[in-house]
């Protein structure tokens, strides 16, 4: 099994421009995950989908992010216009069951983001 | 607003060592509590738990929870150098409000 798979892996941008994350998740499972890391905020979770419906987005910042999972298989990650503060690690993460966060979750390897 | 605090922040022992981490939460309808250990990359499942008093056991690892004073501990036994990452507790709300917080981690360093 490949496991989760994000692209890019390291990601250098400029303020204002948008930027797009991708993550395959493991095949077979039903709930997908977005994540943030930062030094000061530590990890934080963006958004779930579980059978590729929005479930929580609570944590998504600002109208600036937005996240789409059109098939079980793919989701993207938008930050449209990209600022300095959106510099973090990124990561994906999917699990396979419907219950939740209490099913054990697969990490992806990540996306470090830097916007200059 | 759900919050979980972990201490210590950072911790350096040396190899051999019994270690305690502590996770602290306060959270409304809560759900369940995760342990999450995070090396140079992306965190790896621990533990989930849900019932006080119940002790989860992974060869040296081992968390117990108490939902009446609302904290769990992690304990490492005979700590090795490849325990050395940052361990996170997470606490999972439940009902419509569905969410899940994270604490900002403790770093463990082993020395040998």
């Amino acid at each position: 099994d490949a496991g989760v798979i994000q692209s890019p892996r390291h990601e250098v941008t400029e303020m204002g421009q948008e930027v797009t994350l991708r993550c395959k998740p493991i095949s077979g499972h039903n709930s997908l995950f977005w994540y943030r890391q930062t030094m000061m905020r530590g990890l934080e979770l963006l958004i779930y989908f579980n059978n590729n419906v929005p479930i929580d987005d609570s944590g998504m910042p600002e109208d600036r992010f937005s996240a789409k999972m059109p098939n079980a298989s793919f989701s993207t990650l938008k930050i449209q216009p990209s600022e300095p503060r959106d510099s973090a690690v990124y990561f994906c993460a999917s699990s396979p069951g419907t219950s939740g966060y209490t099913d054990t979750q697969y990490f992806g390897p990540g996306t470090r983001l830097t916007v200059l | 607003e759900d919050k979980v605090v972990q201490s210590p922040l950072s911790l350096v022992v040396h190899e051999g060592d019994t270690v305690t981490l502590n996770c602290s939460y306060e959270v409304t309808n809560f759900r369940s509590l995760l342990w999450y250990k995070q090396e140079k990359k992306a965190p790896t499942f621990l533990f989930m738990l849900t019932s006080s008093g119940i002790e989860k056991k992974s060869g040296r690892l081992s968390s117990i929870l108490d939902k009446k004073e609302l904290f769990s501990i992690l304990n490492i036994t005979a700590t090795q150098t490849g325990d050395s990452a940052i361990y996170l507790c997470a606490v999972e709300r439940g009902g419509s409000n569905y969410k899940l917080t994270f604490g900002k981690g403790t770093l463990l360093t082993v020395n040998p």
